[in-house]
């Protein structure tokens, strides 16, 4: 099974910075199975990146992936009040799926 | 619009078996898998196993292998996870979502508490 460890676990960052999120995996991810969620409380998560840098329907174009092999990022450009969240990576491999851990992103 | 819709918040005792469904519209149900995600208490996602909505072929976590069971009714386009012999520590949110490699579309969450 792929282990994703995102860092940090927490960020604390004021509206108008630049965030920048980190997903490593234990061993090599095809970048075609690579996704990042958001999650804000209460509410189910919504699929933010798809692809690693492929932006999902209705997502703004602030919020941009990339990476490849074991190292991804989602990088937020300038945050806005309404980002501030929990963040998820989530793999693909021999049909089975893992997320990892999560990186709050609150404010500061 | 596309939707999945889940079933109301249960409460078990521990040894018991939980059954949670989601109704799925505005899409051709045997189109997409149905996935089963939970999440706890202030923890994070943790995924549990999917259904092949056309074939009913499923796929577990290891996890969750040999207590869960995941069926559909595609007459009716809802899809079902079973979980049996539930524990305290099976107190959680169980998501139900769309998808293949990617979960595109979520049920808002049913709560299962477990407790005696």
């Amino acid at each position: 099974e792929i282990v994703l460890t995102q860092s940090p676990g927490t960020l604390s960052l004021s509206p108008g910075d630049r965030a920048t999120l980190s997903c490593r995996a234990s061993q090599s991810v095809s970048s075609s199975f690579l996704a990042w969620y958001q999650q804000k409380p209460g509410q189910a998560p919504r699929l933010l990146i798809y692809g690693a840098s492929n932006r999902a329907t209705d997502i703004p174009d602030r919020f941009s992936g990339s990476g490849s092999g074991t190292d991804f990022t989602l990088t937020i450009s300038r945050l806005e009040p309404e980002d501030f969240a929990v963040y998820y990576c989530q793999q693909y491999g021999g049909s089975l799926y893992t997320f990892g851990q999560g990186t709050k992103l609150e404010i500061k | 619009q596309v939707q999945l819709v889940q079933s109301g918040a249960e409460v078990k005792r521990p040894g018991a078996s939980v059954k949670v469904s989601c109704k799925t519209s505005g899409y051709l149900f045997t189109d997409y898998q149905i996935h089963w995600v939970r999440q706890a208490p202030g923890q994070g996602l943790e995924w549990m196993g999917w259904i092949n909505t056309n074939s009913g072929d499923t796929k577990f976590s290891q996890t969750f292998r040999g207590r869960v069971t995941m069926t559909r009714d595609p007459s009716i386009s809802t899809a079902y996870m079973e979980l049996s012999r539930v524990r305290s520590d099976d107190t959680a949110v169980y998501y139900c979502a769309r998808g293949a490699v990617v979960f595109d579309i979520w049920g808002l969450g049913t709560l299962v508490t477990v407790s005696s």
